[in-house]
C-alpha cells in the first residue's frame, strides 16, 4: 500500500500569515501527466470537506487563499492567508491505481 | 444539494453485526461510485470499502474483508454497509461518501462502538 506522510503533525499560524503543509508519499502518484492527490479539511464535529483534486484543481467555491502544488512524491496545501475558520485538521489523499486509496495521518492546524 | 444522510450506528458487542445505511439525495445516483470511509483517533481516515455505479464492482479494505459487505439500491438511491463479525478496532466514526478517487460530497458520518 502507497503509504503517505504529513509534515508537521501541528502547526500554529497567526493570523493573515501563510501556512503550509507538506505531505509524502512513499511512491510517484503520477500518471498520464496527472498526479492522483487530494486535499480535505475537517473542522471539529464536521466530515471531510475536499479541497482540492488532482495535486492543484481547486473544488468549486473553495477560497482562492486555498492551493495545491507539487508532483511526484512531494505534495504542498497553501493557505496564504490564514483566516480564523480555517482552523481544522488538513489530510492528504492517494488515488493512485486500484485501491486501497490511502489518507496522510492529518495535520492540525491551529491560530496562533 | 447533495445530501448524503447516514444512519445505524450503535453500540455492539464484539462478534456482532450492524447495518449502516446512507440514504441519497440531490443528484443522479447511478451516475457516481459510493464509499465508506472511517474515522479512528489510532489510525486516522481509512477507506473501507467501495461500490461501483451498478453494483457489480466492489473494493475492501483487507482488514474488513470477508466480514463487511457493500451494496447499492439504484432505485432507493441508497447505499449499505453490512458489518458482522465485528472487533474492538472497528470502532470509529463512519462517513459515507461520493465518488471515484476522491470523495467529493461526504454524509455527517455515524458512530459505531465495537465494546464488551
Amino acid at each position: 500500500d502507497i503509504v503517505m506522510t504529513q509534515s508537521p503533525d501541528s502547526l500554529a499560524v497567526s493570523l493573515g500569515e501563510r501556512a503550509t503543509i507538506s505531505c509524502k508519499s512513499s511512491q510517484s502518484l503520477l500518471y498520464n501527466n496527472k498526479n492522483y492527490l487530494a486535499w480535505y479539511q475537517q473542522r471539529p464535529g464536521q466530515p471531510p470537506k475536499l479541497l482540492i483534486h488532482l495535486a492543484s484543481t481547486r473544488e468549486s467555491g473553495v477560497p482562492d487563499r486555498f492551493s495545491g502544488s507539487g508532483s511526484g512524491t512531494d505534495f504542498t496545501l497553501t493557505i496564504s492567508s490564514l483566516q480564523a475558520e480555517d482552523a481544522a485538521v488538513y489530510y492528504c489523499q492517494q488515488s493512485w491505481g486500484a485501491p486501497p486509496y490511502t489518507f496522510g495521518q492529518g495535520t492540525k492546524l491551529e491560530i496562533k | 444539494d447533495v445530501q448524503l444522510m447516514v444512519s445505524g450506528g450503535a453500540l455492539v458487542r464484539p462478534g456482532g453485526s450492524l447495518r449502516l445505511s446512507c440514504a441519497a439525495s440531490g443528484f443522479t445516483f447511478t451516475d457516481y461510485y459510493m464509499n465508506w470511509v472511517r474515522h479512528t483517533p489510532g489510525k486516522g481516515l481509512e477507506w473501507v470499502a467501495r461500490i461501483n455505479e451498478d453494483g457489480s464492482e466492489k473494493y475492501y479494505l483487507d482488514s474488513v474483508k470477508g466480514r463487511f459487505t457493500i451494496s447499492r439500491d439504484n432505485v432507493g438511491d441508497s447505499v449499505y454497509l453490512q458489518m458482522n463479525s465485528l472487533r474492538v478496532e472497528d470502532t470509529a466514526v463512519y462517513y459515507c461518501a461520493r465518488g471515484y478517487d476522491y470523495a467529493d460530497y461526504w454524509g455527517q458520518g455515524t458512530l459505531v462502538t465495537v465494546s464488551s
